[in-house]
């Protein structure tokens, strides 16, 4: 069975500064997508980011991009310039063969002005 | 291009009741996803319907939770005989085909028993 760890439960960053969250997964797969959701006090699941485990060009979608390790089974997430609005849970997520996704317990992230 | 819609927003329940749960998925997704999120956790799956099957239930607890995708209206996530452990926010996700990767979530509804 597929597993997704994120084995850092809170942080904190100051105001436009970068911040690196973890995320390993586990899985015998070889095909397979990896997602970063953030999800604000408002409880709203955004998608932030998404990789195909077949792109070895790590994704980027303005001040948010990848490190994608797939030999290691590591997924982490940079925020450039982090900004008020960043201020929520971090969940990563593995999406397989089955359709469904499996998410890590989450980072919250703080960012302080 | 409404999203993933979910009602009601907020439902309370003494214990004993039962819940209701309504999910429309985004035009032209056939697939549905139930999760459930207690305080201060992550999301874990519970059921994927496609119209009129259930796919895979391994996530849904053996009593008391069913789920239903009829061909015509939303789907259903039913919980019968509510007790204060239910209390969690219950999000539903659509997708257009299996292993197209992205689920688009709705807002989530949040269930309280008391």
């Amino acid at each position: 069975a597929q597993t997704v760890t994120q084995s850092q439960p809170e942080m904190s960053v100051q105001e436009a500064e970068t911040v690196t969250l973890s995320c390993t997964y586990d899985t015998s797969e070889n095909n397979y997508y990896l997602f970063w959701y953030k999800q604000p006090p408002s409880r709203q699941m955004i998608l932030v980011i998404r990789q195909e485990a077949y792109k070895q060009q790590n994704a980027t979608e303005n001040r948010f991009s990848v490190n994608f390790q797939k030999a290691a089974k590591s997924f982490s997430l940079k925020i450039s310039d982090s900004q008020l609005g960043d201020t929520a849970m971090y969940f990563c997520a593995y999406g397989g063969s089955q359709g469904n996704l499996i998410f890590g317990k989450g980072t919250k992230l703080s960012v302080k002005p | 291009n409404a999203g993933v819609m979910q009602n009601p927003r907020h439902l309370v329940r003494r214990r004993g009741q039962e819940a209701r749960l309504r999910c429309s998925p985004m035009k032209g997704h056939s697939h549905v996803y139930w999760y459930r999120q207690l305080p201060e956790e992550g999301l874990k799956f519970m059921v994927y319907l496609q119209k009129e099957n259930i796919i895979d239930e391994s996530g849904m607890p053996k009593e008391r939770f069913s789920a239903e995708f009829p061909k015509e209206g939303p789907s259903i996530l039913r919980i019968q005989q509510v007790v204060r452990g239910d209390s969690a926010a219950y999000f539903c996700a659509s997708s257009r085909a299996l292993g197209t990767g992205e689920l688009f979530f709705g807002e989530g509804s949040r269930l309280t028993v008391l």
